[in-house]
């Protein structure tokens, strides 16, 4: 069965800083990968997908994720963080004619000023 | 405008009480979904309707009863609940059932307390 990892629990980074959130998944063929995103208060929010194709996808709000296969990952990335990137985010994987998705347990993003 | 939309936002009830969830899409999919997330725990898949029908029930307890009279609407219904059961409980639709090809849409959920 297929699993997520996010190694980050809570990750502070300072307002205009590089991010990157990471995420493993365990699954044996190509998965299908997913970022949320979800703000206080808020359902979760798609940020971006991986299905198949270039393994450097780009998302909403800036945001991009790079799949990499030898390492498993597909992490999330964004070059200047604003303020109103404080949220959780969560990574999930899926696979090919999957019902559900596995989620990860969420890395909590807070912006310093 | 989320296009998924849950009531209540909050609920506080007690371990007696009967009480029932909604969910509404506007979105014209087929596919509807009930989540459970709990502090420090993945999100948890309880339930999956296609087409009005059930395809799955992740072993949840029977004190959770979902109902979904049509594509549009989903309903969760809660009877002699446990404080361990308090938690956001997320609907999410999706267009078609495999999720490779169409992505879940999530409500703002619904904060359930038992006391």
């Amino acid at each position: 069965a297929q699993s997520v990892t996010q190694p980050d629990i809570h990750i502070t980074v300072s307002e205009g800083a590089s991010l990157e959130l990471r995420c493993n998944y365990s699954y044996g063929a190509t998965p299908y990968l997913f970022w949320y995103v979800q703000s206080p208060g808020q359902g979760l929010q798609l940020l971006l997908k991986y299905f198949s194709g270039d393994t450097l996808v780009q998302g909403i709000k800036g945001f991009e994720a790079e799949f990499k296969r030898s390492q498993s990952s597909f992490n999330l990335r964004k070059p200047s963080v604003h303020w109103s990137d404080a949220a959780e985010y969560f990574c999930a994987v899926g696979t090919q004619g999957a019902q559900k998705l596995v989620f990860g347990q969420g890395t909590r993003l807070t912006i310093n000023p | 405008e989320t296009g998924v939309t849950q009531t209540p936002r909050h609920l506080v009830m007690g371990m007696t009480n009967k009480k029932s969830l909604k969910c509404e899409q506007h979105l014209g999919h087929n596919a509807m979904y009930w989540y459970k997330q709990s502090a420090k725990k993945p999100l948890e898949l309880m339930f999956v309707y296609n087409f009005k029908e059930q395809t799955e029930n992740n072993s949840v307890p029977s004190r959770f009863s979902p109902e979904c009279p049509n594509s549009s609407h989903l309903f969760l219904h809660l009877h002699t609940l446990q404080p361990e059961d308090s938690a956001l409980y997320l609907c999410a639709s999706s267009q078609e059932l495999a999720i490779s090809h169409s992505p879940l849409h999530f409500g703002n959920g619904t904060r359930l307390t038992v006391t």
